[in-house]
C-alpha cells in the first residue's frame, strides 16, 4: 500500500524554466510533509517541508504547494538551475511516532 | 544544519558474515534514528524506528533478528545485518531527529552494502 506516490518517474526540464514536481498521498492522518533532494550514493538533504495548516511555503527558489482536500502536493523549482538535477522525493509523516514515509521519487533533469 | 555522520560508505562481504553500520549524530541529540533501506530506483523503505535506551521498532516484513538495531546512547545507532546474503544487497540510510517530533529528518551519506 503506497500511501506516498510521485506518479512521474522522471521529469526533464530547460534551464531557467519552471519545475514542478507532484507528490500524492492517501494517508488524512498526514499533517506534515517534506521535500528532500538525493544524489546517487548519497543520503538525502532536506529541501522543504509544509504543515497542514498552510497552503503554501516558499524558501528562495523552492515553492511547495499543499491542496488538502485533493490531498496533494506539489513543489516549483524557478528559475531551475542545473545543479537541481538530482532525484527529489517527498515524504509525509502524521501520528506515527514522528516517521516519515517517503514516495518513489522523480530524477529531474535540468537541461543547460 | 545539523550533522548525521554514518560509516562505512561502502562494504562488500560474503555471504554469511554479519555487517555492522554506525550511525552518529555529531551536533545534537537524536532521541529519535530512523533506519531505511533503498534498493536501486525505488524509494526509501523505512526498515525500523529506535529510541535511545530502548528497544527498536521494527516495520512489517523487516525480520528483527536478522537487522539488529542499537541505539545505546544519543549520539549512536548501529544496524548489524547478520549472516549477510546477497538480497541483503542495498543501500542502507540512517536518519536521526531530535527531541521535537516534527524537527526535519537529517540524514547519513548511506552505506553501500554488496554482499557476493
Amino acid at each position: 500500500d503506497q500511501q506516498v506516490k510521485q506518479n512521474s518517474p522522471s521529469l526533464s526540464v530547460q534551464e531557467g524554466r519552471i519545475s514542478i514536481l507532484n507528490c500524492d498521498y492517501t494517508n488524512s492522518m498526514f499533517d506534515y510533509f517534506l521535500w528532500y533532494k538525493k544524489y546517487p550514493a548519497e543520503g538525502p538533504t532536506f529541501l522543504i517541508s509544509i504543515s497542514s495548516i498552510k497552503d503554501k511555503n516558499e524558501d528562495g527558489r523552492f515553492t511547495v504547494f499543499l491542496n488538502k482536500s485533493a490531498k496533494h502536493l506539489s513543489l516549483h523549482i524557478v528559475p531551475s538551475q542545473p545543479g537541481d538535477s538530482a532525484v527529489y522525493f517527498c515524504a509525509a509523516s502524521g501520528n506515527q511516532g514522528g516517521k516519515l514515509i517517503f514516495g518513489q521519487g522523480t530524477e529531474l533533469s535540468v537541461k543547460p | 544544519g545539523a550533522v548525521v555522520s554514518q560509516h562505512p560508505s561502502w562494504v562488500i562481504c560474503k555471504s554469511g558474515t554479519s555487517v555492522k553500520i554506525e550511525c552518529r549524530s555529531l551536533d545534537f541529540q537524536a532521541t529519535t534514528m530512523f533506519w531505511y533501506r533503498q534498493f536501486p530506483k525505488q524509494s526509501l523503505m523505512l526498515m525500523a524506528t529506535s529510541n535511545e535506551g530502548s528497544k527498536a521498532t521494527y516495520e512489517q516484513g523487516v525480520e528483527k533478528d536478522k537487522f539488529l538495531i542499537n541505539h545505546a546512547s544519543l549520539t549512536l545507532s548501529t544496524l548489524t545485518v547478520t549472516s549477510a546474503h546477497p538480497e541483503d544487497s542495498s543501500f542502507y540510510i540512517c536518519s536521526a531527529r531530535g527531541e521535537l517530533v516534527r524537527e526535519k529528518l537529517f540524514f547519513g551519506s548511506g552505506t553501500q552494502l554488496s554482499v557476493l
